[in-house]
């Protein structure tokens, strides 16, 4: 069973849509992720969610808004989007909320807007 | 900002041990130091963890100097699998949302083995 998946895997839209990218968690962990990786391969956090409480939103466009409806499962919903929002979205969990847990993370969401 | 710095790339060859260094001036008391590979098209692994002095398990040892301003991560005899990112980061376990900087993972290390 993998621990952290994702849903797409490879998601493909036109500038201006809404989408949404799944993330599922199987380890019992009480805190989720979202992580953007750029064409420069630059990891950088986007969200966190402790005990489906937001704790950490690293200056992300309003457009991106994460849903957590329990503490296995927290999604990204983006609104009309943009160019520059093509990249790959990686989800991860950990243990508790503190910044050196180890984190497990999911195998990626890549998303390409035309 | 990213609290670590690391080089940018490294090369090595097969069955060389390989050693990898990351800069982190401000750690904090209770920050640990956590490495972290990724291989193209996967998220990011945990490989390691430390708080000071060695720690070894079957894939690699990380050396933190007494000041633990530095870390190095050791990978013995590389194959060319080990070709990846690989990143430093450093927070502290007990910090709930501890700030996003311990979360930032930066660019990494790109570590290119050769046969």
């Amino acid at each position: 069973d993998t621990a952290v998946s994702q849903t797409p895997k490879y998601l493909v839209t036109q500038m201006g849509n809404d989408k949404s990218i799944k993330c599922e968690q199987n380890l019992g962990h009480d805190t989720m992720y979202w992580y953007k990786q750029d064409s420069k391969k630059f990891l950088k956090i986007m969200f966190s969610y402790n005990n489906k409480e937001l704790i950490i939103n690293e200056t992300v466009p309003n457009r991106f808004s994460p849903k957590s409806p329990d503490k296995a499962h927290l999604n990204l919903h983006i609104n009309s989007l943009e160019l520059g929002d093509s990249a790959v979205y990686f989800c991860a969990s950990s243990t508790s909320a503190g910044a050196g847990e180890t984190q497990y993370f999911g195998p990626g969401t890549r998303l390409l807007v035309l | 900002l990213a609290k670590t710095t690391q080089p940018i790339s490294m090369d090595s060859y097969e069955g060389q041990e390989v050693n990898i260094t990351c800069s982190h001036n401000n750690i904090a008391t209770n920050d640990y130091i956590t490495w972290y590979q990724q291989f193209p098209s996967q998220g990011p692994r945990f490989i390691i963890q430390g708080y000071k002095t060695k720690v070894t398990n079957e894939v690699a040892s990380l050396f933190i100097p007494a000041d633990r301003k530095s870390s190095t991560l050791s990978l013995p005899r590389v194959s060319l699998s080990d070709t990846a990112v690989y990143y430093c980061l450093v927070g502290d376990p007990l910090s709930i949302g501890g700030g996003a900087d311990g979360l930032t993972f930066g660019k990494g290390t790109h570590l290119i083995i050769q046969p």
